[in-house]
């Protein structure tokens, strides 16, 4: 059965920081792996998309990647901003479509 | 606008009382699922479904029903509901079955069972 951890559950970073949010998971049989972000009692926003035959992604100030033999994920946040605060998510699609989700990392940004 | 819509987004019943929460999309994606969402737990999966007349279980299932008679629409029906199944309700869509494309969410559905 897939797992997806993301550690730490939360994080408080000055504004103006470069981060890394990860999520590791159990079974390399993917066919991708997405992070989203929720802001409070809100839907999941997509955010990057990595297919399993790709090694990165970007959009704007995030860079996902994927390292599929080892179970890992990384999204990098560049110079964040108090706008970024929000609990930010990975899951990954397995067999039958299934998809697993962490249980999210919830980041604050400080002015 | 892409978008999946969930009605309603709040409701509050009450034990046995059934209902149903609808879901449509207007992607014509082939790929729908239902999770519902709750604190310490994330989001875990209900049911998917991934075409007209396929559905398959999720995760958590009991209590739970739905159907795709049409690809836009995937209603989740709660026959009985009960008070575990106060929750945070989230429908989802995919292209391609859901093997490799993005996945959608609605606005989510706000369910309190008293």
């Amino acid at each position: 059965k897939q797992e997806v951890t993301q550690i730490p559950a939360a994080l408080s970073v000055p504004e103006g920081e470069n981060l890394v949010l990860n999520c590791s998971f159990t079974d390399s049989a993917i066919y991708n792996l997405q992070w989203f972000r929720q802001d409070p009692g809100k839907g999941l926003t997509s955010l990057l998309l990595i297919q399993s035959s790709q090694r990165e992604q970007t959009s704007g100030r995030l860079n996902a990647s994927l390292d599929k033999s080892s179970g890992r994920s990384t999204l990098y946040i560049a110079a964040s901003q108090p706008g970024d605060s929000a609990t930010y998510l990975c899951a990954v699609r397995g067999a039958n479509s299934k998809l697993t989700f962490g249980k999210g990392i919830t980041l604050s940004v400080r002015p | 606008e892409a978008q999946v819509t969930q009605n309603p987004r709040y409701l509050i019943t009450v034990t046995g009382k059934k209902l149903t929460v609808t879901c449509s999309q207007n992607m014509n994606h082939e790929y729908m699922s239902w999770y519902r969402q709750d604190p310490g737990l994330g989001l875990r999966q209900i049911y998917y479904s991934m075409n007209v007349e396929v559905t398959d279980k999720g995760d958590v299932p009991e209590g739970y029903k739905v159907s795709r008679k049409e690809k836009r629409n995937f209603p989740l029906i709660l026959e009985s509901p009960s008070p575990n199944q106060t929750s945070l309700y989230f429908c989802a869509s995919s292209k391609d079955r859901g093997l490799s494309g993005e996945l959608f969410f609605g606005e989510g559905s706000r369910l309190t069972v008293l």
